[in-house]
């Protein structure tokens, strides 16, 4: 199974795009790559998925490289309920990571 | 409608007691995933059932017991309850399992923090 790599935290100003990024270097050719997040106290949220190609939906956008071997969620206009834990999975993998610890600060 | 949800959200309760908590999912998915995610907040899979058959079963104690009725519910009951088990309990549900695509997507309940006294 392929390991992701995430910083452990980051700011970000409210209504300031957010880009939070995710080394997966051994990922294989047909994993797809998935971004959860958890706010305090909640069960993950899905946000988003994708292959080969640059995704969008309501709630954010997420951008592959051409190696596939890392990728990055973007939040558009970041709220501060966007604070949460933000978790990178590849393929089948069903361990979550520490993830990356998202402040969104007024 | 609540997609993937779960009863007891708290159970408190002593050492030694058997309880069970109750998973049901109502977005017609195949597969269903019990995890628990302790003090440290890593969040580890304990089980998994694909059509109510077990396909996943982690390094978990057997006082620990998942029980699949249907491919809708997924019940989590534990023996013997010790300190160690205090955690939030959540689960899970997905269209499909083990192919890496979409079908995988994930789909959580809100979780049961259990306290064991």
């Amino acid at each position: 199974d392929a390991k992701t790599t995430q910083p452990t935290s980051m700011d970000c100003a409210e209504g300031r795009a957010a880009n939070l990024p995710c080394n997966h270097s051994t990922i294989s050719g047909n994993e797809y790559v998935y971004w959860y997040r958890q706010i305090h106290s909640q069960g993950p949220q899905y946000i988003i998925h994708g292959l080969k190609n640059n995704e969008t939906n309501e709630m954010a956008s997420l951008i592959i490289t051409e190696d596939r071997k890392s990728s990055t969620l973007i939040l558009p206009h970041a709220t501060l309920r966007d604070t949460a834990v933000y978790y990178c999975i590849v393929g089948g993998k069903l361990s979550f990571g520490a993830g990356t610890t998202v402040t969104v600060r007024a | 409608d609540t997609a993937v949800s779960q009863t007891p959200k708290y159970l408190v309760t002593q050492m030694g007691n058997d309880k069970s908590i109750k998973c049901e999912q109502n977005l017609g998915h195949d597969t269903m995933y019990w995890y628990k995610q302790d003090s440290k907040k890593f969040l580890k899979i304990m089980f998994s059932y694909n059509n109510k058959e077990l396909i996943i079963n982690e390094t978990v104690p057997n006082r620990f017991s998942p029980k699949s009725p249907d491919k809708a519910h997924l019940n989590l009951h534990i023996n013997s309850l010790e300190l160690g088990d205090s955690a939030v309990y959540f689960c899970a549900s997905s269209q499909d399992f083990g192919r890496g695509g979409p079908a995988d997507t994930q789909y959580f309940g809100p979780g049961t923090r259990l306290t064991v006294l």
